[in-house]
């Protein structure tokens, strides 16, 4: 049974204060693992989708990286915009469902 | 128009109603999914459907079902609506890679 964890569950930072977010993983194949962007009351907003360890993608402030077990999510001197819970996912050979995260909620005080 | 549509956005309905939540895409994808939300929980799936002819149950589909009308199209009922059924309520539609376009939602509130 594929299994995500997401660490920590909520994380306060000062604008322009770098940290990372993580997820550990469990599957009997990886296929891709998805981060996404949740806004209060709106649905996931899709950011990045890695395929094999050491890959690497970029958007903004934003930047994924994948290992054999987990993945974190680098976020570089962030703005109270993206204040948003993000959560994982993950894609493995026979499962044809994500199997998702609790999400971290990440709040960004100016 | 958003890739996945679903209607309606907000609702209120008493105990023991029956209600339908819509949701229809044009991502032109097989795959289409019912996910329930609740604070502290994460995403929890009900239905899915990976074309016209199959639905599957997912982990909570106790209380509820689903139609799949047409490739676009696919809906989810509550019989007997209960109040523990209050949660925010996604759709969302996939292509074989796996990744998920998600609709804005629908906010339940069974009183």
């Amino acid at each position: 049974e594929d299994q995500v964890t997401q660490s920590p569950e909520a994380l306060r930072l000062q604008e322009g204060e770098s940290s990372s977010l993580n997820c550990s993983y469990t599957v009997s194949g990886l296929r891709g693992l998805f981060w996404y962007r949740q806004d209060p009351g709106k649905g996931p907003e899709f950011l990045f989708t890695l395929y094999s360890a050491g890959e690497e993608k970029e958007k903004e402030r934003l930047k994924a990286t994948l290992t054999k077990k987990e993945s974190f999510l680098h976020i570089t001197a962030p703005k109270p915009e993206d204040s948003a819970t993000y959560l994982c996912a993950v894609l493995s050979f026979g499962n044809e469902k994500l199997t998702f995260g609790t999400g971290t909620r990440l709040t960004i005080i100016p | 128009d958003a890739d996945v549509t679903q209607t309606p956005r907000n609702r209120i309905t008493k105990t023991g109603k029956r209600i339908m939540l819509e949701c229809s895409q044009t991502k032109g994808h097989d795959r289409m999914y019912w996910y329930r939300q609740d604070p502290g929980l994460g995403l929890q799936l009900i239905y899915y459907s990976f074309d016209v002819k199959d639905i599957n149950k997912g982990e909570i589909s106790d209380g509820y079902s689903v139609s799949r009308q047409a490739q676009a199209k696919f809906s989810l009922s509550l019989e007997s609506a209960i109040p523990n059924q209050t949660a925010l309520y996604f759709c969302a539609t996939s292509d074989l890679t796996g990744g998920y376009t998600f609709g804005s939602g629908t906010r339940l509130t069974v009183v």
